[in-house]
């Protein structure tokens, strides 16, 4: 069974400042990793995505995400906070061979002014 | 967002009552989702669709129905509406291969009193 895990409820950072949301997934074959966003009363928008190639992935809205095998880590990063990327972030993970997609609980950032 | 509407936004119905949820595409994606969310959870897999009439179960599909005999709709159904089904429910839509991110609906509140 595939499963994420995002031990962070919530991270708080200052405005300006970099930001990293953590990640770590087990799958038993290839994984496709995903960064979604969420703002209030809102669907999840998509970031990012990792599928193969290069480890360092880079995304919408200057969100990049590193993407480490053998810590099976795929955490979340960004160089300066902005108060407006203050949301609900979710990564997600797929076995490669199938379609199912499993999320995490969800992490909530706040980028203080 | 992309082409995926869902239908009602917001619903209140009583327990035991049937309910169905519609979800509708214009991107003519292969793969349709229903999720639910709940706080604490995350997002968590209810069933999806692989193809018109081609669909599997997923972590909580218990006291749901799904169809879909149109590549463009998805319908969820409740068949006896309990309280612990209150809650946000997602589709999502996907178009495999390298275009395996998936894109969400606004999603549909739903209450069961």
């Amino acid at each position: 069974a595939q499963s994420v895990a995002q031990p962070e409820d919530q991270v708080n950072v200052a405005e300006g400042n970099p930001l990293t949301v953590k990640c770590t997934y087990s799958v038993s074959g290839n994984p496709y990793l995903f960064w979604y966003v969420q703002y209030p009363n809102r669907g999840l928008q998509f970031l990012l995505k990792y599928i193969t190639g290069d480890n360092l992935v880079k995304g919408s809205y200057g969100f990049e995400a590193e993407f480490n095998k053998s810590q099976t880590s795929f955490h979340l990063k960004k160089p300066s906070a902005l108060v407006s990327d203050s949301a609900l972030y979710f990564c997600a993970v797929r076995d490669g061979g199938y379609q199912k997609v499993t999320f995490g609980t969800g992490t909530k950032l706040q980028v203080i002014p | 967002d992309a082409g995926i509407t869902q239908s009602p936004r917001h619903k209140v119905t009583e327990t035991g009552t049937p309910v169905t949820l519609r979800c509708h595409q214009t991107e003519n994606h292969r793969y349709m989702y229903w999720y639910r969310q709940d706080p604490g959870h995350g997002l968590r897999l209810i069933h999806y669709s692989y193809g018109v009439k081609d669909t599997d179960k997923g972590e909580v599909s218990d006291g749901y129905s799904v169809s879909r005999s149109k590549t463009e709709d998805f319908l969820l159904t409740l068949e006896s509406a309990t309280s612990s089904q209150t809650s946000v429910y997602f589709c999502a839509i996907s178009g495999g291969g390298s275009n395996t991110e998936a894109f969400f609906g606004q999603g549909t509140r739903l209450t069961v009193v």
